[in-house]
């Protein structure tokens, strides 16, 4: 299994651009979100998956899309990238079932 | 509202001891788990261990315990035997169990662990 992987690692995108971080997972994981990690605020909750075709919003949705058209695989979009959104994000997934969370490696993105 | 307290922004620790890092938390659920996960400098989460609010004992594994005080909302690690791989951010975090659905995880703002030779 490769567990939760991530694409781009690095992104530089300009002010009103647009795009798409890819998250994909081969567990068959029911539960499947992303966070953006800040310096000095921990990790923060941005939207999350419970399963194909259901999604919600986490702490902090504000300037971001998403969607679960398949188990594997929930992308999550900038729809017009802003300097705040510089940060790294990851994507994680879990069973339904179970507590324990696997995290990708994580997109470290840069809006100027 | 839930909320997760890390008070120690960094800690430094000689190789071969123990140290213990803080976590107190607030909620009102009376169903929650704490996590706490370390992040190296690569820049990867990794889990370490986990405790269940209605566990008796507290979670160990390997070097890792997590000292659970449920009365005061603490659930402070310790390692034991520091090494200097364990040099790295740590991540407090609680489940937050929403009806049972989301699972949802708040996390700490971290404790950057250095350990020295």
């Amino acid at each position: 299994n490769a567990g939760v992987t991530q694409t781009p690692k690095f992104q530089v995108l300009k002010t009103g651009q647009s795009m798409t971080l890819q998250c994909a997972q081969d567990m068959n994981h029911e539960y499947m979100s992303w966070y953006r990690q800040d310096p000095g605020m921990g990790l923060r909750l941005i939207h999350y998956s419970v399963g194909a075709g259901i999604t919600d919003q986490g702490e902090v949705p504000n300037g971001y899309n998403v969607s679960r058209s398949t188990t594997e695989d929930f992308p999550l979009r900038l729809l017009s990238a802003a300097p705040s959104q510089t940060s790294v994000y990851f994507c994680a997934s879990k069973r339904q079932a179970s507590y324990e969370q696997y995290f990708g490696p994580g997109t470290r993105l840069t809006v100027t | 509202a839930q909320k997760i307290t890390q008070t120690q922004p960094g800690m430094f620790v000689q190789e071969k001891e123990a140290v213990t890092l803080d976590c107190t938390y607030d909620t009102s659920d009376q169903s929650y788990g704490l996590f706490w996960y370390k992040q190296p400098s690569s820049g990867e989460m990794i889990f370490l261990i986990y405790q269940g609010s209605y566990d008796e004992q507290n979670a160990t594994e390997g070097r890792y315990s997590l000292n659970f005080q449920k009365a005061r909302k603490s659930a402070n690690l310790v390692i034991s035997a520091s090494q200097l791989g364990d040099s790295a951010m740590y991540f407090c975090a609680m489940r937050e169990t929403d009806g049972g659905a989301t699972n949802k995880l708040i996390f700490g703002t971290g404790t950057l662990l250095a350990v020295q030779p």
